[in-house]
């Protein structure tokens, strides 16, 4: 299947720094992608739908200006998590999903954020 | 609206016995169906999904599930678990007619005992 990779894998940060996670497509390229967070023994939550050279769209409820999505690419998104909190601590999964039917995902191997 | 439903927080099931981790799904019309399994601290991983054709689908390492359309469910199966099992496991479905994100169950975490 196809290779998403995700760096870095664990991150411990100060609070009020930030910190950015970059999420790759390895071996196909994707017009779409998204953002999701998981908290301990949750489900993943969508943050935010992103098109390559568009601004991202942001689920209800998400700050659009502490979590910055950069969709440089179609291989390549970052998110940068801005002057950083500890209840911003979260596991962060990227998504590439492809073009044409059945529209499918890939995920990223997570991030793991810890503001301290 | 579209929702997934996993009725069960965890499932555990003695090593070599049978294993079902239970789906059901709201959607408007005919939706693609996945599951994907989640190791401590990883992202997702596929193991199969149901587009169209034949209701059983069989995927990654051993495990199948069935899409009962009358029933609204898509429950994981395998004949016989093994420990290296143990995970959560996530049930997701897109509405054909959408172009947006998966829409996830809440989990079910498989704890496969020797």
């Amino acid at each position: 299947g196809a290779v998403v990779s995700q760096h870095p894998s664990r991150v411990i940060c100060k609070s009020g720094t930030s910190v950015k996670i970059e999420c790759r497509s390895l071996d196909f390229q994707a017009t779409t992608m998204f953002w999701y967070r998981q908290f301990p023994k949750q489900s993943l939550m969508l943050m935010a739908t992103s098109n390559e050279g568009s601004k991202a769209t942001y689920e209800q409820g998400v700050e659009k200006d502490k979590f910055l999505i950069n969709h440089a690419s179609l291989t390549l998104s970052t998110l940068t998590v801005t002057s950083a909190h500890p209840e911003d601590s979260s596991f962060y999964i990227c998504s590439f999903r492809t073009s044409g039917i059945p529209y499918e995902q890939y995920f990223g191997p997570g991030t793991r954020l810890t503001v301290t | 609206a579209q929702s997934v439903a996993q009725p069960e927080d965890q499932v555990n099931v003695a090593e070599g016995n049978p294993l079902t981790v239970k789906c059901t799904y709201s959607v408007s019309g005919n939706p693609y169906l996945f599951w994907y399994v989640q190791y401590p601290n990883r992202g997702l991983q596929f193991l199969l999904k149901y587009i169209t054709g034949d209701n059983l689908v069989k995927g990654s390492y051993g495990f199948e599930a069935e899409f009962n359309k009358s029933q609204t469910s898509f429950h994981l199966k395998k004949p016989s678990a093994l420990v290296s099992d143990s995970a959560l496991y996530f049930c997701a479905v897109r509405d054909r007619g959408s172009q947006g994100n998966l829409i996830f169950g809440k989990g079910t975490k498989l704890s496969v005992k020797p």
